[in-house]
């Protein structure tokens, strides 16, 4: 069956270190992947996404590359702010018969300290 | 993407009252979900609720508890019915819109703790 498995945290960081979040997935298809972001208070936003093996997902910094031959979609940023404190979930979606199905890791919580 | 709106975004209930939250979208949706993220957990799908059709309810999940309604294509609603503190959690309602059946946007969530 379909799962992801996230890296687990609490994650805390210096402001401007490199930041490294693991994903790995197993999928009976060729599903897409996320990751979403959970500020404090808030609802899950889209962060970025890919829909197939070799695309890289970026946005705000952020970037994560779909690789197949890994099962895996780390989710990385080259110098963190305070203000990417936040809950960080992978998920994929995949294809089936009656529309999508959606799978959410487990969360990794990332503090960044100034 | 998609502009969800959800009422109330947090209420404190009694055990025993039932609660229903709100879900607006600003487009017209197909697909819609209901989804419970508890404490420091990640999101776990209640049901999928499509225009049209009966809400589909995930293993653990029943309609006598949590009944669904979905009146048109830009709205739905989830009750919690005859609550407990272990229903205390957050409540979110998200879509998948148009043709980008694999990408799912969320509302702000409700916020909800059972006395």
């Amino acid at each position: 069956g379909n799962s992801v498995t996230q890296m687990e945290g609490p994650v805390t960081l210096s402001e401007e270190a490199f930041l490294t979040i693991n994903c790995t997935y197993t999928a009976t298809g060729y599903p897409s992947l996320f990751w979403y972001v959970q500020y404090p208070g808030e609802g899950l936003q889209l962060l970025l996404k890919a829909t197939k093996a070799d695309d890289k997902g970026s946005n705000k910094g952020f970037e994560a590359t779909y690789r197949k031959e890994t099962t895996s979609f780390h989710l990385e940023k080259g110098s963190v702010q305070v203000s990417d404190s936040a809950v960080y979930f992978c998920a994929l979606s995949d294809e089936v018969y009656t529309g999508n199905q959606f799978y959410f890791g487990t969360g990794t919580s990332l503090t960044v300290i100034p | 993407s998609a502009v969800i709106s959800q009422k109330p975004s947090r209420d404190i209930c009694q055990r025993g009252t039932s609660l229903t939250i709100q879900c607006q979208v600003d487009s017209q949706v197909t697909m819609m979900f209901w989804y419970r993220q508890q404490p420091g957990q990640s999101l776990t799908l209640i049901a999928t609720a499509n225009q049209g059709s009966e809400a589909t309810y995930e293993s653990g999940f029943v309609i006598d508890k949590f009944p669904i309604s979905r009146p048109n294509l830009t709205f739905s609603t989830l009750t919690v019915s005859n609550m407990s503190p272990e229903d205390s959690s957050i409540y979110l309602c998200s879509v998948v819109v148009g043709g980008i059946t694999d990408t799912q946007y969320f509302g702000p969530g409700t916020r909800l703790t059972v006395l």
